[in-house]
């Protein structure tokens, strides 16, 4: 079975200091990976997307970047936080292939408050 | 515009009653999918059902099934026999290919459900 785990489950942080948030997929290899953002209340918004190592596409441009180091792994991160940054930050995956394979699953999420 | 349309941003029922939650979308793709997805107050976000647009099958799974009219864009989850662990925020997404690789997964603004018990 395919597991998601995301890091760190919240964070508190000043305006301005940077950021890292990570995200692990367990049991499935070269899925597609996903960033997706949602502020207090909103709808969620996908931030990002990657179909292999070291490619990563830019949806959104929130003055946030990501990579994928390794197949199992999305880091989302900035050097300097804003404070519209706040908010749930959410990885998903979804099998190769695209039709079919639409289905997105989604981690427990991080949440981000910045003062 | 927006694309994937929830007019209900609440909803409350009590134990053991049926709700239907409607949505409503706007696409120019002929193959597309529908989710419905259920956002827990931990922000685990569950995947409860999938409508593909090619399908015309009464998908169902457990207590989750849908209705779907194509024609008139639009797909309702209907949750029966409503449990107080069924009260969360409910989204309604679709999925496009498009120019992403990858296609692309638009949300809804989501319907809070609070049920009672």
């Amino acid at each position: 079975a395919q597991t998601i785990h995301q890091w760190p489950v919240a964070e508190i942080k000043a305006v301005g200091s940077p950021l890292s948030l990570g995200c692990t997929i367990k049991g499935k290899s070269s899925p597609n990976l996903y960033w997706y953002w949602q502020a207090t209340g909103g709808t969620l918004q996908q931030l990002f997307y990657s179909i292999t190592v070291g490619q990563v596409e830019s949806v959104v441009q929130l003055n946030l970047s990501a990579s994928r180091p390794k197949d199992d792994q999305f880091i989302l991160s900035t050097e300097k936080l804003l404070l519209s940054h706040s908010g749930f930050y959410l990885c998903a995956w979804s099998r190769t292939g695209g039709g079919n394979y639409a289905e997105q699953f989604f981690g427990p999420g991080t949440r981000l408050t910045v003062l | 515009a927006q694309k994937v349309i929830q007019v209900w941003s609440t909803a409350s029922r009590q134990e053991g009653e049926e709700l239907t939650l409607d949505c409503s979308y706007e696409t120019s793709q002929v193959l597309y999918h529908l989710f419905w997805y259920k956002h827990l107050l931990s922000g685990e976000m569950v995947f409860l059902i999938r409508q593909m647009s090619s399908s015309t099958a009464k998908e169902r799974s457990g207590r989750y099934s849908v209705v779907f009219q194509k024609s008139l864009k639009s797909i309702s989850l209907v949750i029966s026999a409503l449990q107080p662990d069924d009260s969360g925020k409910y989204f309604c997404a679709l999925w496009e290919p498009g120019t992403q690789v990858v296609g692309q997964l638009t949300f809804g603004s989501g319907t809070r459900l609070q049920v009672y018990a």
